[in-house]
């Protein structure tokens, strides 16, 4: 059973920075790009930032380009999003969740619970 | 980056068939993916690819594509279908995705 677990999320203030984790389980990691998307309260779905299984193609939302770094560490199992900079429309629910290509995006067959990130003073 | 958009509400008759557009520029180049999410949970992946669903989705809900609008169509829809619906397509070269703002299907 694929299992993907977030972490990390809580109150921060403005400017701060935040470090998501996710341990993914159930399927072989490495064969798989990764991503994270967002939900702030009440509003729709924003992809935040995805990359290959290799993390040869990382891609990121204008929105957090230059603030937010993705990683992965295929030896672990773990996905990591470091947020940088944060600002009070960064609060969110972030979900991490599983591409079903490896070095293409070819849509996210399996999503996590998310962990809450709230910005503010 | 490039923007999709999708009708806000729908509504349909319990057993009725609805369809749910989404339209922009990246449809043009590559396939909508469309996710089903209730209130409180996470989302599920419905329709992918030409048409193609995951396994354990139900046969009522299919996928068509023209031009820059791709179609979520759930044929005799029931109470559970009841969700906000939300299409993704890939961007800027196929190493971005951007989701469509969300269409709430209210099952009547």
């Amino acid at each position: 059973e694929v299992q993907l677990e977030e972490s990390g999320g809580g109150l921060v203030h403005p400017g701060r920075s935040l470090r998501l984790s996710c341990a993914a389980s159930g399927f072989t990691f490495d064969d798989s790009a990764m991503h994270w998307v967002r939900q702030a309260p009440g509003k729709g779905l924003e992809w935040v930032s995805g990359l290959t299984w290799d993390s040869g193609r990382i891609g990121y939302a204008d929105s957090v380009k230059g603030r937010f770094t993705v990683s992965r560490d295929n030896a672990k199992n773990f996905l990591f999003l470091q947020m940088n900079s944060l600002r009070a429309e960064d609060t969110a629910l972030y979900f991490c969740a599983k591409d079903r290509g490896y070095s293409s995006f070819l849509g996210l067959e399996y999503w996590g619970q998310g962990t809450l990130v709230t910005v503010s003073s | 980056s490039s923007e999709l958009t999708q009708d806000p509400t729908v509504s349909v008759a319990l057993g009725q068939t609805v369809r749910i557009t989404c339209q922009g520029d990246s449809l043009r180049s590559y396939y909508a993916s469309w996710y089903q999410q209730k209130p409180g949970q996470a989302p599920i992946l419905v329709i992918y690819g030409r048409n193609n669903r995951p396994s354990g989705i139900p046969d009522r809900f299919s996928g068509s594509n023209s031009g820059n609008t791709a179609s979520l169509t759930i044929t005799g829809a029931q109470a559970e279908d009841e969700a906000d619906y939300y299409c993704e397509s890939r961007d800027s070269g196929g190493y971005q995705y951007v989701f469509g703002p969300g269409t709430k299907v209210n099952v009547l």
